[in-house]
């Protein structure tokens, strides 16, 4: 267990349905990520929150919403996805650094998407 | 732009068969190099933070050096329990604390 805690483990959804990801976190911390995995692919950054204010939006579709309403929980709202947005979809959190250490983030198991 | 890139894609090794992964790096001003281990099903495990060319970390059978363009991930005596994905991520100054990563070396090893 790493503390990030990713619901549900496994999404079927059809092109017209919305859906809700969510991520919860354990570990005190103060900023949370959205990353997508394809295969044949690295992980891709899609959102960053800190201190529960987005401050990256990484050219994103708007049919991905983030949502982050505290510093310990983290939403992805989907709504008419498309096929090639199946992935595995990993939230990560971390303590925002000011100093000279780099902050580690922390991942959780990841939601497995499937787009029909 | 930020880039990371990792070989090789795939090794396999017996056990006990020591071999080192690789990964080059470019970077507008390094903050932090990563390396993670992620197993099928499951999010990326941290393994090490490295921050200036010189630096070495060790846990148990791992090892990871940094220099200013490129890391290694060194494994020594590995067992059948070290077959996973190794990825390999850079972070920045400045911006959103954004990790780059790498596509990742699937490491086998055989009994």
């Amino acid at each position: 267990e790493t503390g990030v805690t990713q619901t549900p483990r496994h999404l079927v959804m059809g092109m017209t349905n919305k859906k809700s990801l969510k991520c919860e976190q354990h570990l005190g911390h103060n900023a949370m990520y959205w990353y997508k995995q394809s295969a044949k692919k690295p992980l891709e950054l899609m959102f960053v929150y800190s201190l529960e204010e987005r401050v990256e939006n990484n050219s994103v579709p708007s049919r991905f919403s983030p949502e982050c309403p505290n510093s310990s929980h983290l939403f992805l709202h989907l709504h008419t996805l498309q096929p090639e947005d199946s992935a595995l979809y990993l939230c990560a959190s971390s303590r925002k650094q000011a100093n000279r250490d780099a902050n580690i983030q922390y991942f959780g198991a990841g939601t497995r998407l499937s787009v029909l | 732009e930020d880039q990371v890139t990792q070989s090789p894609e795939a090794l396999r090794l017996q056990e006990g068969e020591s071999s080192s992964l690789n990964c080059s790096y470019t970077v507008s001003g390094l903050r932090g190099l990563f390396w993670y281990r992620q197993d099928p099903g499951k999010g990326p495990e941290f393994l090490f933070t490295l921050y200036s060319a010189g630096e070495e970390k060790e846990k148990e059978r791992l090892k990871a050096t940094l220099t200013k363009k490129e890391s290694f991930l060194h494994i020594t005596a590995p067992k059948p329990e070290d077959s996973a994905t190794y990825l390999c991520a850079v972070q920045a100054w400045g911006g959103a604390q954004k990790l780059v990563f790498g596509q990742g070396t699937r490491l086998t090893i055989n009994p």
